[in-house]
């Protein structure tokens, strides 16, 4: 059930782009995207729903396509402050209610 | 302000022992998660609950022990039964499910066994 996410971890320069891809084996209801820095708590990111409706931040993007359960997180002109832990987590049904599953991380450093 | 607070940050259990994780939010949201982080494994559920005095499990339950005697508290109790106690673990809570609403999380706090 756990999502799989591509790649497990990346280096970047500052001002460079990087995608991040979230896969998952189950329909999905929803996407959300979240940040961690080492020993802090996530940061919610963006949520992507069914049918194309987007909510989230102003310098990050996200594709969502329902039909293959993927989603994609896209960064561009990175900076310092980018640097972290990307999680996706994936809505799916759950009995009579839904769940989020996170997937493995992606590590994301950004150098000067 | 609002939000998630976790306690104790640091915990230290010896072997065979129960302890409890504390998780407060006053943000008057309906729903609260426990998630377990071990390295290169992401977070995984352990508990979850939408509304008081009802809870579900997660993924990996077992072991573990949750309560939800009021709205704003949704304590975690790690039993001896858990042979692996030793993680990170973040409490969060949204709105409603997850459906349109971004979950926040607490602070987290890291179990050790000793």
């Amino acid at each position: 059930q756990q999502p799989v996410q591509s790649p497990q971890a990346v280096i970047l320069r500052e001002g460079e782009d990087a995608v991040i891809n979230c896969s998952s084996s189950k329909a999905l209801y929803s996407v959300h995207w979240y940040r961690q820095k080492h020993g802090e708590a996530p940061v919610f990111l963006m949520i992507l729903l069914k049918g194309g409706e987007q909510k989230g931040h102003d310098k990050i993007s996200a594709s969502f396509n329902e039909k293959k359960q993927q989603s994609s997180l896209y960064l561009t002109a990175s900076q310092l402050s980018y640097s972290g832990t990307y999680f996706c987590g994936t809505e799916i049904e759950w009995g009579a209610t839904n769940k989020l599953i996170f997937g493995t991380g992606t590590l994301l450093a950004v150098q000067p | 302000d609002g939000g998630i607070t976790q306690s104790p940050k640091y915990l230290f259990r010896k072997e065979g022992q129960n302890v409890t994780l504390s998780c407060e939010q006053n943000l008057n949201h309906d729903a609260m998660y426990w998630y377990r982080q071990d390295p290169g494994q992401g977070l995984r559920l352990i508990y979850y609950s939408q509304i008081v005095n009802d809870f579900q499990k997660g993924d990996i339950a077992e072991g573990y022990s949750v309560s939800r005697e009021k709205k704003e508290s949704f304590p975690l109790t790690v039993t001896s039964a858990q042979k692996n106690p030793t993680a990170f673990y973040l409490c969060a809570s949204s709105d409603t499910g997850f459906a349109f609403t971004e979950a926040f999380f607490g602070q987290g706090t890291r179990l050790t066994v000793v």
